[in-house]
């Protein structure tokens, strides 16, 4: 299977816990994408890296997450002190970025968070 | 700000027969793209269909097709032949091409599709 995977595909924490998950793209893949989807929403944009770049933050990433590419393949998401608001589905896309396109994002199968 | 509008929480549809999910966008750019997603209830998000800004032509990919009304900024998913397995969540999504929003895709709050026998 060469398309994007996320791991772990479910996790259940305490409140206050530190979580950590991990995004695997398409190996040829530049570009890597976090998005958070509630309930009944649409997924929203979290952030986005180029290689091992971070280029874009949402207003949605408070202090307490964190996201790295270190190498410029897999990437973590690090949520601190989880709160019951932060339970949600994680997901992760990437993307070939070239002039002209391909633009379609492909997107990994989450990972859902459950904060008790 | 970019924002994207699906009016219908839910739409049910006999199989075989076709089906179109709304979309409607705002943006101030001229240049941009407009994508639909199939969400199936184990959660991951498929790529279905891609139409930029500029491109002349609706795009279609198979059975789905995208209907790209520019001066209304419409674009809605029109699935043709329903099939049992088309029943999912179905998102629109928009990305912009300006200089620093390139780089997310915006979506609506999707269509809950049921397809019935």
């Amino acid at each position: 299977d060469t398309g994007v995977s996320q791991d772990p595909r479910h996790k259940i924490t305490k409140r206050g816990q530190n979580v950590t998950f991990r995004c695997d793209p398409i190996s040829e893949h530049n570009r890597l994408y976090w998005y958070r989807q509630t309930l009944g929403q649409g997924p929203e944009f979290l952030t986005y890296f180029q290689n091992e770049a971070q280029l874009e933050k949402s207003r949605l990433l408070s202090d307490r997450f964190s996201a790295e590419r270190p190498k410029g393949s897999f990437s973590t998401l690090e949520i601190q002190r989880t709160e019951q608001g932060d339970s949600a589905m994680y997901l992760c896309a990437s993307s070939l970025a070239l002039a002209g396109g391909p633009w379609d994002q492909y997107f990994g199968p989450g990972t859902r968070l459950l904060v008790l | 700000a970019q924002k994207i509008t699906q009016t219908q929480p839910g739409m049910f549809v006999q199989e075989k027969e076709a089906v179109t999910l709304d979309c409607t966008y705002d943006t101030s750019d001229q240049s941009y793209g407009l994508f639909w997603y199939k969400q199936p209830s184990s959660g991951e998000m498929i790529f279905l269909i891609y139409q930029g800004s500029y491109d002349e032509q609706n795009a279609t990919e198979g059975r789905y097709s995208l209907n790209f009304q520019k001066a209304r900024k419409s674009a809605n998913l029109v699935i043709s032949a329903s099939q049992l397995g088309d029943s999912a969540m179905y998102f629109c999504a928009m990305r912009d091409f300006s200089t620093g929003g390139e780089n997310k895709l915006t979506f609506g709050t999707g269509t809950q599709l049921k397809v019935e026998l």
